[in-house]
Order: structure tokens, then C-alpha cells, then sequence
């Protein structure tokens, strides 16, 4: 079961816009709708920030936005903030009830 | 609020055998099916199983297929991980999180389990 492909890092300066990239399958991002981004601060548990390629759930900042295209799904935050650098990650169904996660990106607030 | 509680993580040689625990409250147990993610120090999320609200099904990641068993008691709120034949590679903290149409909705704080001689 391959990982999903992120990039390694993104960095950004307050208030600026940054877009995290995941790029499955057509067995997985590309069929199913069912994609989710998690926020990870140091020692700390995972936070699910969208589901369902571009809900938030309830709590969660509107400066976070989700998208799909084809393969590539995407996270954008919006108006950077310090409190935003994390690891995120994203994660999609993949058939026969299970899941894949992607292989996070460090996300950095200059 | 929902709390989940992970225990039973330690040192353990390989080849040796262990069982994880994940306690949940503030919630109605029996209604949710359950996942076990873990995690690699320094390294990303890797999905490890689930199962269904009654237990009736369970579904495992390539790494962990025939060595690991995920179960639950629903009379004690309680969420299960056995895991046989440890390798070095399985060292990992290893999260609980309820499942809520296709994503992990909440999350305990981990346990840490550790493979080595």
C-alpha cells in the first residue's frame, strides 16, 4: 500500500496563502471523495482540519479550503498564521474499507 | 467531551507478542467503528486497521496482515490491538480515533511501543 505523494515541506510568510499538494490514485484520490487533511503539532495527536475533500468540520479556521482535481487533491491556507506550523497530512479511502495516508508536508511560517 | 486513552505500550524484544488498549468515553462506543494509526518516530501516519461498530468487521494494512488483530469489547468501552511476531520496523506510537464517515474524527494521545533486543 503506497503512500500517498506530498511535498516535504511548504513555507510561507504571515498572511500570505500556501497550497499543500497529495497525489494518490486512481484507485483512491481519484475515485473516492473521501479525502481528509490532518494538522500535527510536535507531540502531539493528529487534528482533522478538512473530510470529504473540502468540508471543515465544526471549530475549524475558514482560512483552511480543500479541493480535488483528478489524482491531486489540495489543502490551501489562507491569511498564514505562527499558530499554523504543523505537519499536515492528508488521507483517502481506498477501497475494501481501507485507508492510505500521505506523506506529510512540514509547513513553515517564515 | 470524547476522551480516548491509549495503554499498554512498552519495550518489547522481537518476535515477542503485545496488546494495546484504547479506553473511550464521553460518547456512545458501540455506535462507531474504530481505527488504530501509528506512527514511527520522526516519520509520517501509517493506517494499521479497523473495525466495524459490532466488531463483525475488520480490515488490516499490508504490514500488519496476519500478525496483528484489532477487537473491541463494547459492555467495557474498550479497543484492541494484539500484536504477534514484532519486528524492529512496528516501533511506533500508536494512535486510536473514532471513525465518522471516512475520516478520523477524534484521536487519543498515543501509546508508544518500542521493538528491540
Amino acid at each position: 500500500q503506497s503512500a500517498l505523494t506530498q511535498p516535504a515541506s511548504v513555507s510561507g510568510s504571515p498572511e500570505q496563502s500556501i497550497t499543500i499538494s497529495c497525489t494518490g490514485t486512481s484507485s483512491d484520490v481519484g475515485y473516492y471523495n473521501y479525502v481528509s487533511w490532518y494538522q500535527q503539532h510536535p507531540g502531539k495527536a493528529p487534528k482533522v482540519m478538512i473530510y470529504d475533500v473540502s468540508k471543515r468540520p465544526s471549530g475549524v479556521s475558514s482560512r483552511f479550503s480543500g479541493s480535488k482535481s483528478g489524482n491531486t487533491a489540495s489543502l490551501t491556507i489562507s491569511g498564514l498564521q505562527a499558530e499554523d506550523e504543523a505537519d499536515y497530512y492528508c488521507s483517502s479511502y481506498r477501497s475494501s474499507s481501507t485507508y492510505v495516508f500521505g506523506t506529510g508536508t512540514k509547513v513553515t511560517v517564515l | 467531551q470524547v476522551q480516548l486513552v491509549e495503554s499498554g505500550g512498552g519495550v518489547v524484544q522481537p518476535g515477542r507478542s503485545l496488546r494495546v488498549s484504547c479506553a473511550a468515553s464521553g460518547f456512545t462506543f458501540s455506535r462507531y467503528a474504530m481505527h488504530w494509526v501509528r506512527q514511527a518516530p520522526g516519520k509520517g501516519l501509517e493506517w494499521v486497521a479497523i473495525i466495524s461498530y459490532d466488531g463483525s468487521n475488520k480490515y488490516y494494512g499490508d504490514s500488519v496482515k496476519g500478525r496483528f488483530t484489532i477487537s473491541r469489547d463494547n459492555s467495557r468501552n474498550t479497543l484492541y490491538l494484539q500484536m504477534n511476531s514484532l519486528r524492529p520496523e512496528d516501533t511506533a506510537v500508536y494512535y486510536c480515533a473514532t471513525e465518522w464517515e471516512w475520516y478520523f474524527d477524534n484521536w487519543g494521545q498515543g501509546t508508544l511501543v518500542t521493538v528491540s533486543s
